[in-house]
């Protein structure tokens, strides 16, 4: 079975600081793939990045990193130069199985970041 | 740049009627996805649809749920016979075959509170 956990339920960082919002995962099956979503306080769910399994290379999206780590099975969201507009929930999700299919994403219980200025 | 639709934005209804919450997923996506999320808790996946039919559900999608692709834009979500349990946000998502990671994309949702 699958499984997301966020140990942190809460973060407050200062404006312009590095932050990281960490992220484990339980799965048997090889291939799977490792998503991050952004919840501001409208609701709504934002795409941040994507990191798959066999990617040799930490994923990069602007501000946005992901520090995959395989064998601790832990994928940290790494967020530069925070801004207060990034003050949201933070939601891990893992997706198990090869790329292709209609296959459910699993979320973590999320992280609420907070910037103070 | 293309996004996933949701209408409506809220909806109030009491228990024990139907309803039907629609999406319009991007153009050229071929999954689409139903989710909810209760009040301060975690996105909990509901069905996943392709080529007209169900590929996965989850215990949460009982016989009360059923989805539908009524026309080449639309996919609607329906509650039989809503409980108040079924509050919550309820989002669509929708992600294209064969690209990397297939993304999914999500809708702004509907806030459903059932009365």
């Amino acid at each position: 079975a699958q499984k997301i956990t966020q140990t942190q339920p809460g973060m407050f960082v200062q404006e312009k600081e590095a932050v990281t919002l960490d992220c484990t995962y339980d799965t048997s099956d090889p291939s799977y793939g490792l998503f991050w979503y952004k919840q501001p306080s409208s609701g709504e769910m934002i795409f941040l990045i994507y990191q798959g399994s066999y990617d040799q290379q930490n994923a990069t999206e602007g501000r946005y990193s992901l520090n995959f780590q395989k064998a601790r099975k832990s994928a940290n969201l790494v967020i530069s130069a925070s801004q207060l507009g990034d003050s949201a929930m933070y939601f891990c999700a893992m997706r198990e199985g090869r790329d292709q299919g209609a296959q459910k994403l699993v979320f973590g219980q999320g992280t609420r970041l907070t910037i103070n200025p | 740049e293309p996004e996933v639709t949701q209408t409506p934005s809220h909806q109030v209804t009491q228990m024990g009627q139907e309803v039907i919450l629609r999406c319009v997923p991007i153009s050229n996506h071929l999954y689409f996805y139903w989710y909810r999320q209760i009040l301060g808790q975690k996105v909990e996946f509901l069905v996943s649809f392709y080529n007209n039919e169900i590929s996965e559900k989850s215990e949460i999608f009982d016989d009360q749920f059923s989805v539908e692709r009524p026309d080449g834009s639309n996919f609607t979500l329906k509650i039989r016979s809503t409980k108040l349990e079924d509050s919550a946000m309820y989002f669509c998502a929708s992600s294209q075959p064969w690209t990397v990671g297939e993304t999914q994309y999500f809708g702004p949702g509907t806030r459903l509170l059932v009365l």
